[in-house]
């Protein structure tokens, strides 16, 4: 399996324009994972998402944010519009499996976001 | 007080010693524990989950675990310069509910192995 994949990998833009980051999760997993990694804040857990239906949105900074999952091989997480500070790395994780392997995830390279 | 507890370092320890790292946590109900490595420009990956109380050994990682205390540590033997990293301490809040599936990580700790 290639592993999650998330693109772009690296994304330049200026304030008040729209973002999107995707994802692809390893095949058969049903839990997938977005995060944001800053120096101040570490990693931390913006939504999740369980077969296709997001679980938990509480992490999501505010309404210029928002994440869709239309299809169990594909995530978008979105920015409109987009302020300086979201500058960030930010993870797509995905886990799936038994009782215990559900709680084990595997990151995706991860997009380094520079809001100008 | 922060869910998951770590100090973040630096710390350094010469080629050849043992690194220990410390978690805490502050959920009581919480029910798995990993460790991630994270180099630098890099993504996390695992290195050790621990369920039970007690150790859990691979290679030269130890991980260990005393619920009672909620702790979790990571001991590192015969450290070498390719260890130095950020090590994130995750833990699931609890076994079920919204939970399922959640972790929470603690801000990292960074170790340097210096030769």
């Amino acid at each position: 399996d290639a592993g999650v994949i998330q693109s772009p990998r690296h994304e330049v833009t200026e304030m008040g324009q729209e973002v999107t980051l995707r994802c692809k999760p390893i095949s058969g997993h049903d839990y997938l994972f977005w995060y944001r990694q800053t120096m101040m804040r570490g990693l931390e857990l913006l939504i999740y998402f369980n077969n296709n239906v997001p679980i938990d949105d509480s992490g999501m900074p505010e309404d210029r944010f928002s994440a869709k999952m239309p299809n169990a091989s594909f995530s978008t997480l979105k920015i409109q519009p987009s302020e300086p500070r979201d500058s960030a790395v930010y993870f797509c994780a995905s886990s799936g499996g038994g009782h215990w392997a559900k709680n084990i995830q595997y990151f995706g390279a991860g997009t380094r976001l520079s809001v100008l | 007080q922060k869910e998951v507890e770590q100090n973040s370092g630096p710390l350094s320890v010469p080629e050849g010693a043992i690194a220990s790292l410390n978690c805490t946590y502050s959920d009581r109900g919480s029910q798995s524990f990993f460790w991630y490595r994270q180099y630098s420009g890099k993504s996390p990956e695992l290195i050790m989950s621990i369920y039970s109380n007690g150790d859990k050994e691979d290679g030269r990682f130890t991980a260990q675990l005393n619920k009672a205390s909620q702790y979790v540590s990571l001991l590192i033997r015969d450290s070498q310069p390719s260890d130095s990293a950020t090590y994130l301490c995750a833990v699931n809040p609890n076994a079920g509910g919204t939970s399922y599936g959640k972790l929470t990580f603690g801000q990292g700790t960074i170790l340097t192995v210096h030769p």
